[in-house]
Formats: C-alpha cells, sequence, structure tokens
C-alpha cells in the first residue's frame, strides 16, 4: 500500500531533550515536506527537499533541522525542543514539486514539550 | 503577503443538501489549486486539483470552480452526507510555493 509512515503518532518530552521524528515514503517520491499544523494558523511548511543531499527552508524553520540521505526517509530533527513547537507534525511527499503534484500526507505526530 | 481566507470556521448542512465552501486568495496567481479533506487526528487527504485555465472540475459528488479575476475558488458537495463530516483545506499553489488555508470544519446533519 502507498503510504507515508511517521512515527511516533505521540511524543511528550522535556525542554531541551534532542528528538528525531522520523518520516518514510514508499511511492519513489522525489518531493518530500514537513507541515506543522496550529489551531487558526493552518498548516504551515517547515523544511522541504526536492530529492536526496536537497533541502531548503520553509515558512518556519527556526528551531528545525532535517536531512535526505535517501530518497524514502526525511527525519525531523529538533536539537532543543521548546515549549513553543508543541504541535502536531505533519511529513508529506508528491512525486514532484510542481503544483499538479499531489502531496500524500503521513497521519502526524502530535508533539508535546513541557 | 500571500494570503488565503476559508469562509467561517465551521459550516452547519442539512444531510441531502449542497454544501458549498468558499476560498479566497490574495496577492498572487496561482496555476492551480487544489482541496483536501481531514479527518480529526489525521492527515490530509488529496481530493481535487483545478487548473488556472479551467472553469471547473467535477468528481463523483464533488465540484470545484476557479475564478482566477475574483481570485476565488468554490468546492462543493452535492447529496450531502453525514460522512462527508470533516475539514477541508484549499491550497492554491504557483509554481514555487505550496500555501494551505486553515480550512472549514463541515458538519453533516441526518
Amino acid at each position: 500500500e502507498a503510504q507515508v509512515t511517521q512515527n511516533p503518532r505521540y511524543l511528550i518530552t522535556v525542554t531541551g531533550k534532542k528528538l528525531t521524528v522520523t518520516c518514510s515514503q514508499n511511492m519513489n517520491h522525489e518531493y518530500m515536506s514537513w507541515y506543522r499544523q496550529d489551531p487558526g494558523l493552518g498548516l504551515r511548511q517547515i523544511y522541504y527537499s526536492m530529492n536526496v543531499e536537497v533541502t531548503d527552508k520553509g515558512d518556519v524553520p527556526e528551531g528545525y533541522k532535517v536531512s535526505r540521505k535517501e530518497k524514502r526517509n526525511f527525519p525531523l530533527i529538533l536539537e532543543s525542543p521548546s515549549p513553543n513547537q508543541t504541535s502536531l507534525y505533519f511529513c508529506a511527499s508528491s512525486l514532484y514539486r510542481e503544483g499538479n503534484s499531489p502531496l500524500h500526507f503521513g497521519n502526524g505526530t502530535r508533539l508535546t514539550v513541557t | 503577503s500571500q494570503k488565503i481566507e476559508q469562509n467561517s470556521e465551521a459550516l452547519n448542512i442539512q444531510e441531502g443538501k449542497t454544501a458549498t465552501l468558499t476560498c479566497n486568495y490574495t496577492n498572487y496567481s496561482p496555476a492551480y489549486l487544489q482541496w483536501y479533506r481531514q479527518d480529526p487526528g489525521r492527515g490530509p487527504v488529496f481530493l481535487l486539483l483545478i487548473r488556472e485555465n479551467e472553469k471547473e472540475k467535477r468528481k463523483e459528488r464533488l465540484k470545484v470552480t476557479f475564478d482566477t479575476t475574483l481570485k476565488q475558488s468554490l468546492f462543493h458537495i452535492t447529496a450531502s452526507q453525514p460522512a462527508d463530516s470533516a475539514t477541508y483545506l484549499c491550497a492554491p499553489l504557483s509554481a514555487s510555493k505550496i500555501i494551505f488555508g486553515s480550512g472549514t470544519r463541515l458538519s453533516i446533519r441526518p
């Protein structure tokens, strides 16, 4: 089954403790992206990747890192999480970046930073 | 700055009626516009895409219009059912940027 898989689904951590949220897709998609979703603010892009070893900042990249060493994986790293990073995070992929290529989303990771 | 507005945070419709959701955008000219459905606690799911040179697109009970003069897209669900209850997101797209609206929560009552 074609899918985007994120882990974990839920994560509670403390300020400053490094964490990684994994994302994997099995559709051989070139484009992958991370979003955070907050009430009233919609989906905001954190980072995206056009292909292996090619990553770039989205609208809200501060406090996050990503890497794209393999085509299928695009982990999101929070080196020193803070409470304002408490949010619902989604990984998404599409065949290409162009606007006629629909995004496939994972089921989300709900992160709480205390 | 680029901005997207979706009509009212919530819309309540009687089963069987047509639901109409509005998406207005300002300060850019998207070449494509996508609509997604999102259920609570789940990721958005792609529904339809319409290009700037298309006035209307249909898929089963769904219809999308795209008016580049008004900078507006309308999303219609005909013969609505309780199972259509969800949040619907519009995403006008340009070649370099995907921007999502904050969504309209649709509730279909039996």
